[in-house]
């Protein structure tokens, strides 16, 4: 079985350029999360998908971050125009769905993308 | 609200000696606990979890951690460090109701092992 996987494993821009992410989730699973890591800092979550539905958008920076999962499938993060402070590890989870047992529900990570900002 | 705070960002021990990786957690709501791991170039991996149950919980490759709720900690084990443990290694919490099960996560903690 596939596991998370995610596209590009890094990507140099310059600051005002766009970059889109893309994160492939293990078949089946309706959870898909976002996190990132800015160096140095602790993992930080950002958005939670389940199936095509944002379920809590809480911890994305600002509006130049567009995250979509058309059809429940893959998912994107679009940075648009990126900044320096972008630059980190973008991770990507997915787990099944959470009805029922909770304790169940592990979240497989991605190996990320490194998004540097030049 | 909930924070994990992992003590030391960077643990160097000698193969075969004792690994002992220190986290705290805060959680105002029932908590879910997590170590991850992640070695070079990979993503990260779950090592063990603690949800419900028996205190001390055992993992993959040897780990154990056990939740200790009087103490807010949730400490990561190994009785005897081998080369391939070096790694960053993450603590995490998440709530036990609801909240999407989004993780919380700490510093983490870049283990060294010398031969």
């Amino acid at each position: 079985e596939a596991g998370v996987t995610q596209f590009p494993s890094h990507s140099v821009i310059e600051k005002g350029q766009t970059v889109t992410l893309r994160c492939d989730p293990i078949s089946g699973h309706d959870n898909l999360y976002w996190y990132r890591r800015v160096m140095g800092k602790e993992i930080k979550f950002l958005l939670h998908f389940v199936k095509e539905s944002k379920q809590d958008e809480s911890g994305m920076p600002n509006n130049r971050f567009l995250a979509e999962r058309t059809g429940g499938t893959y998912s994107t993060l679009k940075v648009q125009p990126a900044e320096l402070e972008d630059s980190g590890v973008y991770f990507c989870a997915s787990s099944q769905d959470r009805r029922g047992d909770l304790a169940k529900n592990i979240q497989y990570f991605g190996a990320g993308t490194r998004l540097s900002v030049l | 609200a909930q924070s994990v705070t992992q003590l030391g960002s960077h643990v160097s021990v000698s193969e075969g000696a004792l690994v002992l990786l220190r986290c705290n957690y805060s959680s105002s709501v029932p908590p879910y606990l997590f170590w991850y791991v992640q070695y070079p170039n990979q993503g990260l991996q779950l090592l063990l979890k603690y949800t419900t149950g028996a205190t001390l919980v055992k993992g993959i490759n040897g780990f154990e951690a056990e939740f200790k709720k009087s103490e807010t900690s949730f400490h990561l084990t190994k009785p005897s460090a081998h080369m391939s443990d070096a790694a960053e290694y993450f603590c995490a919490v998440s709530a036990k109701y609801n909240q999407g099960g989004k993780l919380i996560f700490g510093q983490g903690t870049e283990l060294s092992v010398k031969p």
